[in-house]
């Protein structure tokens, strides 16, 4: 079945250094989706990547999907204590017969330290 | 408006009462989610309503009864549940279902099974 690894499991930053998280998918996905959830709080939509080598920003965010529809990664720069969260990315494949399968990350819990 | 609403917001359950948990949305979305979060995990995906029809179901054990009775409600039924099921159950909503769909997310309920 489909797996998706994320790494770093956590990373403390300073505030102001840039932060990456990435994920690695065995199998090649139809698209991918980041997702921010602040602590004690829900998934909250980031962003949508579905073609091969897009690369999208949103402010200090950048996205970068894989050549290969197989991996993706988030940059951010200049980190705010606003950017404390875990970061998940969701990847869906398909599975046959007109079915999908979605996977998420296990995440990336950003700790920013003022 | 882009709010999901679940209901109750915490749930104390033994293992052998029956209740059941509340989705709701009111954006004209016509596909509805159910995932389980466990603590420090990333959400699992459950089942996935599209068109009022049950069109996932990721082998869910049965003691979980989804049910979709219009296009703006959800609900999750629970039955003879065990400890190892206390987690976070989190509901959402898509415009129709497509793997490239936003997904909105609710605030979730927290369940603990006793």
């Amino acid at each position: 079945g489909q797996q998706v690894m994320q790494i770093p499991q956590y990373q403390h930053v300073q505030e102001g250094e840039d932060f990456t998280t990435y994920c690695n998918s065995s199998t090649t996905l139809s698209n991918i989706q980041w997702y921010k959830q602040r602590p004690g709080g829900h998934p909250v939509f980031l962003i949508q990547l579905v073609k091969s080598g897009e690369v999208k920003k949103q402010k200090r965010l950048t996205f970068q999907f894989g050549e290969a529809k197989k991996n993706s990664s988030l940059h951010i720069t200049a980190t705010q204590t606003t950017d404390v969260g875990t970061y998940f990315c969701a990847g869906w494949e398909y599975s046959g017969a007109g079915s999908y399968q979605l996977t998420f990350g296990k995440g990336t819990k950003l700790s920013v330290i003022p | 408006d882009t709010e999901v609403t679940q209901t109750p917001k915490h749930l104390v359950m033994g293992m052998t009462n029956k209740k059941s948990l509340k989705c709701e949305q009111h954006m004209g979305h016509r596909a509805m989610y159910w995932y389980k979060q466990k603590a420090k995990k990333p959400p699992e995906l459950m089942f996935v309503y599209s068109y009022e029809k049950l069109s996932i179901n990721e082998s869910v054990p049965s003691r979980f009864s989804p049910e979709c009775p219009n296009s703006s409600l959800l609900n999750l039924h629970l039955h003879a549940l065990q400890p190892e099921d206390s987690a976070l159950y989190l509901c959402a909503s898509s415009h129709e279902g497509h793997t490239t769909d936003t997904q909105y997310f609710g605030p979730g309920t927290r369940l603990t099974v006793l």
